[in-house]
């Protein structure tokens, strides 16, 4: 069974840093991974999604990795500005079935 | 497009109330997934649908039920709610698995009391 994990669960940042989330699973055999936005009493908003056979995916300043064989992604947030802050989730869609597998997520705030 | 849209946006129902929540998506996309999310945690998939007339479980789909007639709508339906069931519940759609982003609604709260 594919457990996702993500680490830390919060996280607060000053305007302007860069910063790294990350998110872990256990099962390599998976066709994609995808990251998410969530803000406060909304809905969930796809940010960038990785296929199994590519490395990284880039959408502004957000910059993912996908590193298969050692079951981690991160996601990279350039020059955060205080609209960054949200909860940020991977999900992974492994090769068999068509279920996605969540992180728990993490909660993301930038200080002005 | 109004993409995925959910209803109500919030519910409160007593112990051993019925209800369905309903979602409806006009993108034409064939799969389609009821989550339930609770409180600083990540999403459990609770049924799913991978076209018109075709059902399958998630990982918690005990105490709910889904029917899928047409398309677009995707409705869950809960029997005989519990405390349990106190969640945030969400609908999404993607056009396919082959590598496409999954479509969020804005989500149902629900509280059992």
């Amino acid at each position: 069974k594919q457990e996702v994990t993500q680490i830390p669960a919060a996280l607060s940042v000053p305007e302007g840093e860069n910063l790294v989330l990350n998110c872990s699973f256990t099962d390599s055999a998976i066709y994609n991974l995808q990251w998410f936005r969530q803000d406060p009493g909304k809905g969930l908003t796809s940010l960038l999604l990785i296929q199994s056979s590519q490395r990284e995916q880039t959408s502004g300043r957000l910059n993912a990795s996908l590193d298969k064989s050692s079951g981690r992604s991160t996601l990279y947030i350039a020059a955060s500005q205080p609209g960054d802050s949200a909860t940020y989730l991977c999900a992974v869609r492994s090769n068999a079935g068509n279920m996605l597998t969540f992180g728990g997520g993490t909660r993301l705030m930038v200080k002005p | 497009n109004a993409g995925v849209t959910q209803t109500p946006k919030f519910r409160i129902l007593k112990i051993g109330q019925s209800m369905t929540l309903q979602c409806t998506q006009d993108m034409n996309h064939n799969y389609m997934y009821w989550y339930r999310q609770d409180p600083g945690m990540g999403l459990k998939l609770i049924y799913y649908s991978v076209g018109a007339g075709i059902t399958d479980k998630g990982e918690v789909p005990n105490g709910y039920n889904v029917s899928r007639s047409t398309t677009e709508d995707f409705p869950l339906r809960l029997e005989l709610a519990a405390p349990s069931q106190t969640s945030v519940y969400f609908c999404a759609s993607v056009s396919g698995t082959q590598g496409r982003k999954l479509f969020f609604g804005s989500g149902t709260q629900l509280s059992v009391l």
